[in-house]
């Protein structure tokens, strides 16, 4: 079992709806999660992070926390063609190295 | 701002042959963590470092090395190239907090012939 999972996807949206986003994870001393955006070639890109559960929410994005169900997700409103990525859940563990665990990452279209 | 550079953009080796990549870290963030990503895959975590020290490691091969330097700009070394290392090498950097947050490089594409 990977440490975190996601579902690769595709998940395909047509333009202005929501997309929602969802990613498991194993450590339950994790304490840290991130939302990263990812274009083909490039490099993986900061959207959200969340550290406390419940919702968190910065313009189109909500990241959403349940650590008692060791879940995190990701909701983007009015969902633009110009989302289609992959976004990758990341998560810093309990060790204290700072380090990054990655998911697979779902890869979003949206569709005009 | 400021962000992490990592040089070169584009790397073509042949087997066997030896590369070496460099980062440098938004200013003022003292640790640095190279990341492997082969394609269809996720960034797997290779090596960190903290104030020039190494701090983690992950599923680095031997033939791999890496080190962070006094101006904190970390360099990955490897040799022996193989095939199968082909992939984009990504370096990140963070200030050491409670709730840091890894910033990426636009990465080295390493193409092994």
């Amino acid at each position: 079992q990977k440490e975190v999972e996601q579902n690769s996807g595709p998940l395909s949206v047509p333009e202005g709806a929501i997309a929602s986003l969802n990613c498991t994870y194993s450590d339950r001393g994790s304490q840290s999660f991130f939302w990263y955006r990812q274009y083909s070639g490039k490099s993986p890109e900061l959207i959200m992070f969340i550290y406390s559960n419940g919702d968190k929410e910065d313009g189109r994005f909500t990241a959403q926390l349940n650590k008692a169900s060791q879940y995190v997700s990701l909701l983007i409103r009015d969902s633009q063609p110009s989302d289609s990525a992959t976004y990758l859940c990341a998560v810093k563990g309990s060790s204290n190295t700072g380090k990054l665990i990655f998911g697979q990452g779902t890869t979003l279209q949206v569709k005009p | 701002a400021a962000g992490v550079i990592q040089s070169p953009r584009h790397l073509i080796k042949e087997k066997r042959e030896t590369a070496t990549l460099k980062c440098y870290p938004i200013p003022r963030h003292d640790t640095v963590y190279w990341y492997q990503q082969g394609p269809g895959q996720d960034p797997q975590f290779l090596i960190s470092f903290y104030e020039k020290m190494q701090s983690d490691k992950g599923s680095i091969p031997d033939r791999f090395s890496a080190q962070q330097f006094s101006d904190y700009h970390s360099e990955l070394n490897m040799s022996s190239l193989e095939l199968g290392d082909s992939a984009l090498y990504f370096c990140a950097s963070s200030l050491t907090g409670i709730n840091e947050k890894l910033f990426f490089g636009s990465g080295t594409q390493l193409s092994v012939l």
